[in-house]
């Protein structure tokens, strides 16, 4: 069965840094991978998805993850983090022909001025 | 338009109603989703339809009843709900149900059983 672990429940950065949010995903099979944002009291937006298309995937508002199969990550990148990307991440994995997404447990970003 | 609508946005209920939240989207998907989503916490799944027929019971408790009336609606009904069922509901859509289609998730009815 496939799972996904995301590595630090809470990150913090300062404004205009990198932003890095780690997921690791185990699947059995080839995965579809994707990452969800999640603003306070609103639902899921879809930042980005990987389909085996490209290992790097380019996402809305900046956002971009590289897909390694050899360390099984899908890691997600921001060059310079701006206060509006204060949120809840998940990332998130299905595989062909299965019938639900599972999710990581998430991780807060907060952005220090 | 990728709009996945929800109705009520807030809903109040004492553990004795009968109460429903309504879904809507309007991009062809055929497959829809009920999650429930505590406080800091990923969404669990509930239901999921295909193609208007269920598919999928994650063993919910029967004060949950799903309904899919046509392709573009999903209600959930609630009876005799106790205050541990208190959340964010999420509804989501995807072309089909097949893993590599994105979910496309609505806003949320936030629940208050009291």
């Amino acid at each position: 069965a496939q799972s996904v672990t995301q590595l630090g429940s809470h990150v913090s950065v300062s404004e205009g840094a990198l932003v890095l949010l780690r997921c690791n995903y185990s699947s059995s099979v080839p995965p579809y991978l994707f990452w969800y944002v999640q603003y306070p009291n609103q639902g899921l937006q879809l930042l980005l998805k990987y389909t085996s298309a490209a290992t790097l995937v380019k996402g809305i508002n900046g956002f971009e993850a590289e897909f390694k199969k050899s360390e099984t990550s899908f890691h997600l990148t921001k060059p310079s983090a701006h206060m509006s990307d204060a949120a809840e991440y998940f990332c998130a994995v299905s595989v062909q022909g299965a019938q639900k997404l599972v999710f990581g447990q998430g991780t807060r970003l907060t952005i220090n001025p | 338009d990728t709009e996945v609508t929800q109705t009520p946005k807030h809903l109040v209920m004492g553990m004795t109603n009968k109460k429903s939240l309504k879904c809507e989207q309007h991009m062809g998907h055929r497959a829809m989703y009920w999650y429930k989503q505590k406080a800091k916490k990923p969404p669990e799944l509930m239901f999921v339809y295909s193609y208007e027929k269920l598919s999928i019971n994650e063993s919910v408790p029967s004060r949950f009843s799903p309904e899919c009336p046509n392709s573009s609606l999903l209600n959930l009904h609630l009876h005799a709900l106790q205050p541990e069922d208190s959340a964010l509901y999420l509804c989501a859509s995807s072309q089909t149900q097949t893993g590599s289609y994105e979910q496309y998730f609505g806003p949320g009815t936030r629940l208050t059983v009291t």
